[in-house]
């Protein structure tokens, strides 16, 4: 079964860092792009990062430069490492496959408060 | 950027409705268009990818159109398990972006 799931989520202090893992099974992370999108309580979806299988990254411009994309092809991991949280950081962090977006992870959620 | 501009936000339907929601993409996306369902509490779901192809596993009640940037899901005989929020979601260049998102409830 084709599965992804998130961890690393929880409450930092702004100007923190935190990294977010998203472990995949039942495929191979090294060729599959593999993307980050966030959900801000109560707010739609905003596409955040992707890794594409030759290791080009791209990222939305709220995040560039504090947010960096990257993967374990040994362990079939995706990371997203987040420096400098701001509070319209927090939301629900989602890893999801492909082009398509599917499939999703259950999501872990990053709360950025003093 | 490409916008992605859903319409309606939000819509009222009975169980049995035939409902249509539209998104307008700002500028040419071809059929690299998604369509998601999403429910409270729960990971957004792929109903629909390229435009108007069905995910394996999806109802057919599902369907999706269009091209360029004109596109609708289209969900033939409303069921209870589909109220829910559906969004779109241009993958023709990044930023990938989304639609605002439409709300289905119950009438």
């Amino acid at each position: 079964e084709v599965q992804l799931v998130e961890s690393g989520g929880g409450l930092i202090q702004p100007g923190g860092s935190l990294r977010l893992s998203c472990a995949a099974s039942g495929f191979t992370v090294s060729s599959n792009y593999m993307n980050w999108v966030r959900q801000a309580p109560g707010k739609g979806l905003e596409w955040v990062s992707v890794i594409y299988s030759g290791d080009t990254t791209f990222y939305a411009d709220s995040v560039k430069g504090r947010f960096t994309i990257s993967r374990d092809n040994s362990k079939d991991m995706v990371y997203l490492q987040m420096n400098s949280l701001r509070a319209e950081d927090t939301a629900i962090y989602y890893c999801a496959r492909s082009y398509r977006f599917d499939p999703w992870g259950q999501g872990t959620l990053v709360t950025v408060s003093s | 950027d490409i916008q992605m501009t859903q319409s309606p936000s939000s819509l009222s339907a009975s169980v049995g409705d035939r409902v249509t929601i539209t998104c307008r993409a700002s500028q040419n996306i071809g059929t690299y268009l998604n369509w998601f369902q999403q429910k409270p509490g729960k990971a957004p779901k792929l109903l629909i990818y390229a435009a108007s192809s069905l995910q394996s596993g999806v109802p057919s009640r599902f369907s999706g159109s269009g091209s360029g940037t004109d596109f609708t899901l289209t969900i033939s005989s409303l069921q209870p398990e589909d109220f829910a929020t559906y969004y779109c979601q241009q993958s023709y260049s990044t930023p990938i972006t989304f639609g605002g998102g439409t709300k289905v409830e119950i009438k």
